[in-house]
């Protein structure tokens, strides 16, 4: 099956701008998807495709693919962006399996 | 309101059984892949297993099969998790999710989550 890499942790001051990586073969095959959540919440859906953002998703969340890497990027980061992202794939293996990245826990400063 | 509930959650004993149920309100539920998600407490999200509009493909990690089986009644509008021979790494909270087949311009496959329950926390203990 395949397999998702994330950097386990991100900081970024306040207002300035990060980005979040995802690598993996699957993303030779299938867009990544990006998921926020916040402690004691379910996750929330805020990038998709080749860079989509859902209704109430604020313009400064963007996303990107080059090659076997997403990138999710935050321009202008606020301080309620503080929480865990989560990159997600279809396994590329043929079945109708899914892989999730690690997480990023993203710090603002 | 469109939404997913997740119910049946619960502490069990270590090979015990659970049986989880999603309800799907507001939408046409037959009309979509749906997924089970876990996430063990303080770690990350795990994909556990989909299953197709009319049941007849479905699909689940390799650390849960044979023990847990993903079914869905269209006509009730839910899907189910049963949980069988359950072990202390089962423990989790529980997400079903609504899978989408989107759109995309490039050669690339657009597929992802547009929907979530609230989850259900499974406690696997003695």
């Amino acid at each position: 099956s395949s397999e998702l890499t994330q950097d386990p942790a991100v900081s970024v001051a306040l207002g300035q701008t990060v980005r979040i990586a995802c690598q993996g073969d699957s993303l030779r095959n299938y867009y990544a998807s990006w998921y926020q959540q916040k402690p004691g919440q379910a996750p929330v859906r805020v990038i998709y495709g080749e860079n989509n953002r859902p209704s109430g998703i604020p313009d400064r969340f963007s996303g990107s693919t080059s090659g076997n890497t997403a990138s999710l990027t935050i321009t202008g980061a606020q301080a309620e962006d503080e929480a865990d992202y989560y990159c997600y794939s279809r396994d590329s293996s043929g079945n109708h399996q899914g892989v999730f990245g690690g997480g990023t826990q993203l710090t603002i400063l | 309101e469109v939404q997913l509930v997740e119910s049946g959650g619960g502490l069990v004993q270590p090979g015990g059984s659970l049986r989880l149920s999603c309800a799907a309100s507001g939408f046409t539920f037959s009309a979509y892949w749906m997924t089970w998600v876990r996430q063990a407490p303080g770690k990350g999200l795990e994909w556990v297993a989909n299953i197709k509009q009319d049941g007849s493909e479905k699909d689940s990690v390799d650390s849960v099969k044979g023990r847990f089986t993903i079914s869905r009644d269209n006509a009730k509008n839910s899907l189910y998790l049963q949980m069988n021979t359950l072990r202390a790494e089962d423990t989790a909270i529980y997400y079903c999710a609504r899978w989408v087949h989107g759109y995309s311009y490039s050669e690339l496959e657009n597929w992802y989550f547009d929907l979530w329950g609230r989850g259900t926390l499974v406690t696997v203990s003695s």
